[in-house]
């Protein structure tokens, strides 16, 4: 089974911190994602990578980045949190074709304060 | 561009009846269409979907959709439903070579 693993469930941040959220897949998936889900907006999509050190903005990318530098690992950075960001945050992986379904992680809910 | 519509923010349904949950989207070219479940305080997970073929896709729990090109639809449907499928239902479209685009999901009551 594929399993992609999220380093924190549950986040609690205060407004101005740096905060790292990791995302780690085993299945050797060429790409991966970063989405935040807020109640009746679905998922957004924030960055996404299809190889190491690439990456590519999503439709929301403002107030954050990503970086992998390995090829199971991709996390995202909030550079100083802010309240507007308090989300779900979830990590995907997908094979490198547009044929397969995505593969997500728990997801993360960070609260900024 | 694309997008997804799920007409319906929650769909309640009664034990042992069959369950719709609808979806319609627009995209150029053929599309590669999804659904997931999601429980909650938990990720996303796959139930099925259609690439190409058969119009009619079975999945995971009992689950199956519908393709339909003419009205660009992609509806869930399960002939039963559980207690346990309660959760919420994200459609998801992608073009060949694009990023998915989600709906903004159903929450799917099921009422025993």
């Amino acid at each position: 089974d594929v399993k992609v693993t999220q380093s924190s469930r549950y986040l609690v941040k205060r407004t101005g911190e740096k905060v790292f959220l990791e995302c780690v897949q085993d299945m050797d998936h060429e790409n991966m994602f970063w989405y935040r889900q807020d109640p009746g907006l679905g998922l957004r999509l924030i960055y996404f990578s299809y190889d190491v050190k690439m990456k590519e903005k999503g439709d929301i990318p403002e107030g954050y980045s990503v970086s992998r530098e390995k090829k199971e690992r991709f996390s995202l950075i909030l550079e100083s949190a802010s309240t507007n960001q308090t989300s779900m945050y979830l990590c995907a992986s997908s094979p490198g074709t547009s044929l397969y379904e995505q593969y997500f992680g728990p997801g993360t809910r960070l609260t900024v304060t | 561009a694309q997008s997804v519509a799920q007409p319906e923010d929650q769909v309640n349904v009664a034990e042992g009846n069959p369950l719709t949950v609808k979806c319609t989207y627009s995209v150029s070219g053929n599309p590669y269409l999804f659904w997931y479940v999601q429980y909650p305080n938990r990720g996303l997970q796959f139930l099925l979907k259609y690439i190409t073929g058969d119009n009619l896709v079975k999945g995971s729990y009992g689950f199956e959709a519908e393709f339909n090109k003419s009205q660009t639809s992609f509806h869930l449907k399960k002939p039963s439903a559980l207690v346990s499928d309660s959760a919420l239902y994200f459609c998801a479209v992608r073009a060949p070579g694009q990023n998915f685009v989600f709906g903004p999901g159903t929450r799917l009551s099921v009422l025993p």
